[in-house]
Protein backbone atom coordinates (compact mmCIF):
# COMPACT_ATOMS: atom_id res chain seq x y z
CA UNK A 1 0.00 0.00 0.00
CA UNK A 2 1.46 3.37 -0.73
CA UNK A 3 1.77 5.35 2.92
CA UNK A 4 1.60 8.71 3.69
CA UNK A 5 4.01 10.66 5.81
CA UNK A 6 2.47 13.32 8.53
CA UNK A 7 3.99 15.17 10.88
CA UNK A 8 2.62 14.22 14.61
CA UNK A 9 1.17 17.34 15.66
CA UNK A 10 0.97 21.30 14.98
CA UNK A 11 -0.17 24.04 16.91
CA UNK A 12 -1.92 27.00 15.23
CA UNK A 13 -3.84 29.87 16.69
CA UNK A 14 -7.77 30.70 16.07
CA UNK A 15 -8.47 32.81 13.01
CA UNK A 16 -5.59 32.64 11.53
CA UNK A 17 -4.81 30.27 8.09
CA UNK A 18 -3.30 26.50 8.88
CA UNK A 19 -1.04 24.43 6.23
CA UNK A 20 -1.39 20.53 7.19
CA UNK A 21 1.74 18.73 4.97
CA UNK A 22 1.34 15.07 4.10
CA UNK A 23 3.96 13.32 2.23
CA UNK A 24 3.39 10.58 0.03
CA UNK A 25 6.21 9.67 -2.25
CA UNK A 26 5.17 6.28 -3.37
CA UNK A 27 1.72 7.52 -4.46
CA UNK A 28 0.47 5.58 -7.62
CA UNK A 29 -1.54 7.78 -10.75
CA UNK A 30 -4.84 6.32 -9.79
CA UNK A 31 -4.57 7.34 -5.82
CA UNK A 32 -6.86 9.73 -4.68
CA UNK A 33 -5.75 11.87 -1.55
CA UNK A 34 -8.37 11.74 0.95
CA UNK A 35 -8.31 13.63 4.05
CA UNK A 36 -10.65 13.22 7.48
CA UNK A 37 -10.68 14.22 10.55
CA UNK A 38 -11.50 13.46 14.03
CA UNK A 39 -12.53 15.55 16.65
CA UNK A 40 -12.30 13.99 20.59
CA UNK A 41 -14.74 11.57 20.92
CA UNK A 42 -15.87 11.53 17.60
CA UNK A 43 -16.14 9.25 14.84
CA UNK A 44 -13.82 10.70 11.63
CA UNK A 45 -15.09 12.85 9.17
CA UNK A 46 -14.73 13.64 5.58
CA UNK A 47 -13.13 16.70 4.70
CA UNK A 48 -11.86 16.93 1.21
CA UNK A 49 -10.12 14.74 -1.91
CA UNK A 50 -8.58 15.17 -5.08
CA UNK A 51 -6.74 13.63 -7.65
CA UNK A 52 -4.13 15.90 -9.36
CA UNK A 53 -6.19 19.50 -9.20
CA UNK A 54 -6.08 21.36 -6.45
CA UNK A 55 -9.67 21.36 -4.98
CA UNK A 56 -11.64 23.54 -2.81
CA UNK A 57 -15.20 23.13 -0.63
CA UNK A 58 -16.50 24.88 2.23
CA UNK A 59 -14.38 23.00 4.56
CA UNK A 60 -11.04 23.21 3.66
CA UNK A 61 -8.63 23.57 0.28
CA UNK A 62 -6.42 20.96 -1.22
CA UNK A 63 -3.34 21.80 -2.81
CA UNK A 64 -1.63 19.08 -4.38
CA UNK A 65 2.24 19.40 -5.53
CA UNK A 66 2.90 19.04 -9.39
CA UNK A 67 4.62 15.36 -9.03
CA UNK A 68 1.84 14.39 -6.77
CA UNK A 69 4.34 13.17 -4.40
CA UNK A 70 2.74 16.13 -1.38
CA UNK A 71 0.32 17.74 -0.41
CA UNK A 72 -1.45 20.19 1.56
CA UNK A 73 -4.88 20.79 3.69
CA UNK A 74 -5.09 24.48 4.35
CA UNK A 75 -7.66 25.69 6.47
CA UNK A 76 -8.42 29.36 5.74
CA UNK A 77 -9.63 30.60 9.40
CA UNK A 78 -8.61 28.26 11.93
CA UNK A 79 -11.07 28.01 14.95
CA UNK A 80 -11.48 26.60 17.85
CA UNK A 81 -14.08 23.63 16.45
CA UNK A 82 -10.90 22.75 13.70
CA UNK A 83 -8.89 21.36 16.65
CA UNK A 84 -9.28 17.56 15.65
CA UNK A 85 -6.82 14.95 14.56
CA UNK A 86 -5.91 14.98 10.49
CA UNK A 87 -6.01 12.04 8.21
CA UNK A 88 -4.51 12.23 5.06
CA UNK A 89 -5.00 8.82 3.12
CA UNK A 90 -4.38 7.31 -0.21
CA UNK A 91 -7.44 5.21 -2.00
CA UNK A 92 -6.32 1.85 -2.48
CA UNK A 93 -8.10 0.29 -5.38
CA UNK A 94 -6.52 -2.39 -6.70
CA UNK A 95 -7.96 -5.83 -7.88
CA UNK A 96 -11.38 -4.55 -6.92
CA UNK A 97 -10.13 -3.67 -3.59
CA UNK A 98 -11.33 -0.03 -2.37
CA UNK A 99 -10.79 0.83 1.16
CA UNK A 100 -9.29 3.55 2.93
CA UNK A 101 -6.39 3.04 5.50
CA UNK A 102 -5.80 5.41 8.12
CA UNK A 103 -2.31 5.95 9.93
CA UNK A 104 -1.84 7.62 13.07
CA UNK A 105 -2.88 11.17 11.80
CA UNK A 106 -1.57 14.93 12.85
CA UNK A 107 -3.03 16.44 15.88
CA UNK A 108 -3.82 19.82 15.66
CA UNK A 109 -3.70 22.30 18.21
CA UNK A 110 -5.63 25.57 17.92
CA UNK A 111 -4.85 27.99 20.53
CA UNK A 112 -7.77 31.03 21.53
CA UNK B 1 -31.12 10.57 7.45
CA UNK B 2 -29.91 10.08 11.30
CA UNK B 3 -26.57 8.72 9.96
CA UNK B 4 -24.80 5.64 10.55
CA UNK B 5 -26.17 3.89 14.01
CA UNK B 6 -23.84 1.94 16.49
CA UNK B 7 -24.88 0.47 19.79
CA UNK B 8 -24.09 -0.17 22.00
CA UNK B 9 -22.22 2.98 22.99
CA UNK B 10 -20.09 1.80 25.54
CA UNK B 11 -19.90 -2.45 26.61
CA UNK B 12 -17.81 -3.45 29.37
CA UNK B 13 -17.24 -7.16 29.77
CA UNK B 14 -15.05 -9.94 31.08
CA UNK B 15 -13.03 -11.81 29.45
CA UNK B 16 -14.17 -14.77 27.66
CA UNK B 17 -17.79 -13.39 27.21
CA UNK B 18 -19.07 -13.28 23.77
CA UNK B 19 -19.33 -9.60 22.49
CA UNK B 20 -21.94 -8.74 19.65
CA UNK B 21 -21.88 -4.77 18.17
CA UNK B 22 -24.16 -3.84 15.79
CA UNK B 23 -24.42 -1.45 12.90
CA UNK B 24 -27.58 0.52 10.86
CA UNK B 25 -25.64 2.03 7.61
CA UNK B 26 -27.16 5.11 6.07
CA UNK B 27 -29.89 4.15 3.67
CA UNK B 28 -28.54 3.76 0.13
CA UNK B 29 -25.44 3.17 0.82
CA UNK B 30 -23.57 -0.16 -0.81
CA UNK B 31 -20.75 -0.34 1.57
CA UNK B 32 -19.75 -0.72 4.87
CA UNK B 33 -16.87 -1.02 6.68
CA UNK B 34 -15.67 -2.01 10.17
CA UNK B 35 -12.62 -0.44 11.83
CA UNK B 36 -10.86 -0.41 15.51
CA UNK B 37 -8.89 2.32 17.12
CA UNK B 38 -6.35 2.27 19.95
CA UNK B 39 -3.90 4.52 20.99
CA UNK B 40 -0.97 1.78 19.87
CA UNK B 41 -2.35 0.95 16.64
CA UNK B 42 -4.74 3.85 15.33
CA UNK B 43 -7.61 3.37 13.61
CA UNK B 44 -7.37 0.05 11.68
CA UNK B 45 -9.59 -1.01 8.97
CA UNK B 46 -11.22 -4.92 10.16
CA UNK B 47 -13.34 -5.86 7.62
CA UNK B 48 -15.73 -3.86 4.43
CA UNK B 49 -18.97 -5.07 2.83
CA UNK B 50 -20.27 -4.11 -0.82
CA UNK B 51 -24.02 -4.52 -1.44
CA UNK B 52 -24.16 -7.33 2.33
CA UNK B 53 -21.19 -9.15 0.55
CA UNK B 54 -17.98 -9.45 2.60
CA UNK B 55 -15.33 -8.33 0.08
CA UNK B 56 -11.99 -7.99 2.66
CA UNK B 57 -11.50 -9.64 6.13
CA UNK B 58 -7.54 -9.24 5.29
CA UNK B 59 -7.46 -6.70 8.74
CA UNK B 60 -9.78 -9.18 11.12
CA UNK B 61 -6.92 -10.09 13.51
CA UNK B 62 -8.34 -13.86 14.24
CA UNK B 63 -11.00 -16.27 14.02
CA UNK B 64 -12.27 -15.16 17.73
CA UNK B 65 -13.69 -12.43 15.21
CA UNK B 66 -16.50 -12.44 12.98
CA UNK B 67 -18.99 -10.38 10.71
CA UNK B 68 -22.41 -10.13 9.05
CA UNK B 69 -24.63 -8.14 6.88
CA UNK B 70 -27.68 -10.22 6.86
CA UNK B 71 -29.36 -7.01 4.94
CA UNK B 72 -28.68 -3.81 3.75
CA UNK B 73 -29.64 -2.23 6.86
CA UNK B 74 -27.95 -3.71 9.32
CA UNK B 75 -24.40 -5.33 10.30
CA UNK B 76 -22.90 -7.55 13.17
CA UNK B 77 -19.28 -7.44 14.48
CA UNK B 78 -18.79 -10.62 17.07
CA UNK B 79 -16.20 -11.33 19.43
CA UNK B 80 -16.11 -14.59 20.85
CA UNK B 81 -14.28 -15.27 23.23
CA UNK B 82 -13.45 -11.65 24.15
CA UNK B 83 -9.86 -10.69 25.22
CA UNK B 84 -8.67 -7.86 27.37
CA UNK B 85 -6.56 -6.84 24.14
CA UNK B 86 -9.65 -6.40 22.52
CA UNK B 87 -10.44 -3.25 24.14
CA UNK B 88 -10.65 -0.43 21.72
CA UNK B 89 -13.16 1.68 20.06
CA UNK B 90 -15.08 0.35 17.19
CA UNK B 91 -16.16 2.01 14.52
CA UNK B 92 -18.33 1.45 11.85
CA UNK B 93 -18.99 3.63 8.81
CA UNK B 94 -20.83 3.57 5.09
CA UNK B 95 -20.38 4.89 2.15
CA UNK B 96 -22.27 5.40 -1.53
CA UNK B 97 -20.48 4.25 -4.30
CA UNK B 98 -17.55 5.68 -4.36
CA UNK B 99 -18.53 8.60 -2.51
CA UNK B 100 -17.08 9.83 1.01
CA UNK B 101 -17.57 7.50 3.87
CA UNK B 102 -19.36 8.72 7.00
CA UNK B 103 -18.78 7.25 10.58
CA UNK B 104 -20.95 6.23 13.16
CA UNK B 105 -19.69 7.83 17.12
CA UNK B 106 -18.45 4.02 17.85
CA UNK B 107 -18.58 1.83 20.44
CA UNK B 108 -16.44 1.82 23.27
CA UNK B 109 -15.66 -1.60 24.32
CA UNK B 110 -13.81 -2.98 27.79
CA UNK B 111 -12.86 -6.16 28.36
CA UNK B 112 -11.61 -6.84 31.86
Amino acid sequence: DAKTTQPNSMESNEEEPVHLPCNHSTISGTDYIHWYRQLPSQGPEYVIHGLTSNVNNRMASLAIAEDRKSSTLILHRATLRDAAVYYCILRDVRGGSEKLVFGKGMKLTVNP
Amino acid sequence: DAGVIQSPRHEVTEMGQEVTLRCKPISGHDYLFWYRQTMMRGLELLIYFNNNVPIDDSGMPEDRFSAKMPNASFSTLKIQPSEPRDSAVYFCASRPGTGKLFFGSGTQLSVL
